[in-house]
């Protein structure tokens, strides 16, 4: 399986929205619904934001919301915070596990 | 409360092996399968493969067949990945992440140097 592909790095001003993309292909991303997303911080474990496209885990907050149309899967952040700024990965684990190649995001 | 706690940096010569652990407590080791991924300095996420945690079974993601091998002790709730033949290029923190639905629970991940 190749990774999937996400852009390089995204940036936004505090209070801004953001929507990172990812794209696979209709064997992973494309005709399962099985896309989640992870925020890694520098020397941090990744942790999980969205699983199953949409579905937010207890405790993230509602900024984060995850959609899907054909093939891409996007990550969406509205009222940007300085916290944000990370690196996020998209996976699909349809069968076996895929991720991105990681989108650095800059809080300006 | 879930942890998953791995072994220490390790520093490696070219051809010499590796065994990381991986030790999970606050829920019942067997019920989530243990999932291993490799990051490279500056690199993002790769998966490397899983272990049923109920059988024992691994499967390895492409790239990762031959010189990786994941094995389980269940009496001690513990996952290990071992690390054959170790090239430069297998410098990486590695971590390991329980994973199922909902339950996403990741270790502190263990760095590999291999440097000789």
């Amino acid at each position: 399986q190749s990774a999937l592909t996400q852009p390089r790095s995204v940036s936004g001003s505090p209070g801004q929205s953001v929507t990172i993309s990812c794209t696979g292909t209709n064997s992973d991303v494309g005709n399962y619904n099985y896309v989640s997303w992870y925020q890694q911080h520098p020397g941090k474990a990744p942790k999980l934001m969205i699983f199953d496209v949409t579905k937010r885990p207890s405790g993230v907050p509602d900024r984060f919301s995850g959609s899907k149309s054909g093939n891409t899967a996007s990550l969406t952040i509205s009222g940007l915070q300085a916290d944000d700024e990370a690196d996020y990965y998209c996976c699909s684990y349809a069968g076996s596990r895929v991720f991105g190649g990681g989108t650095k995001l800059t809080v300006l | 409360q879930v942890h998953l706690v791995q072994s220490g940096s390790e520093l490696k010569k070219p051809g010499a092996s590796v065994k990381l652990s991986c030790k999970a407590s606050g829920y019942t080791f067997t019920t989530y399968a243990m999932n291993w991924v490799r990051q490279a300095p500056g690199h993002g996420l790769e998966f490397m493969g899983w272990i049923n945690t109920g059988t024992g079974n691994p499967t390895y993601a492409q790239g990762f067949t031959g010189r990786f091998v994941f094995s389980l002790d269940t009496s001690v709730s513990t996952a290990y990945l071992q690390i054959n033949s170790l090239k430069a290029g297998d410098t990486a923190v590695y971590y390991c992440a329980s994973i199922g639905a909902t339950f996403d629970h990741w270790g502190q991940g263990s760095l590999v140097t291999v440097s000789s």
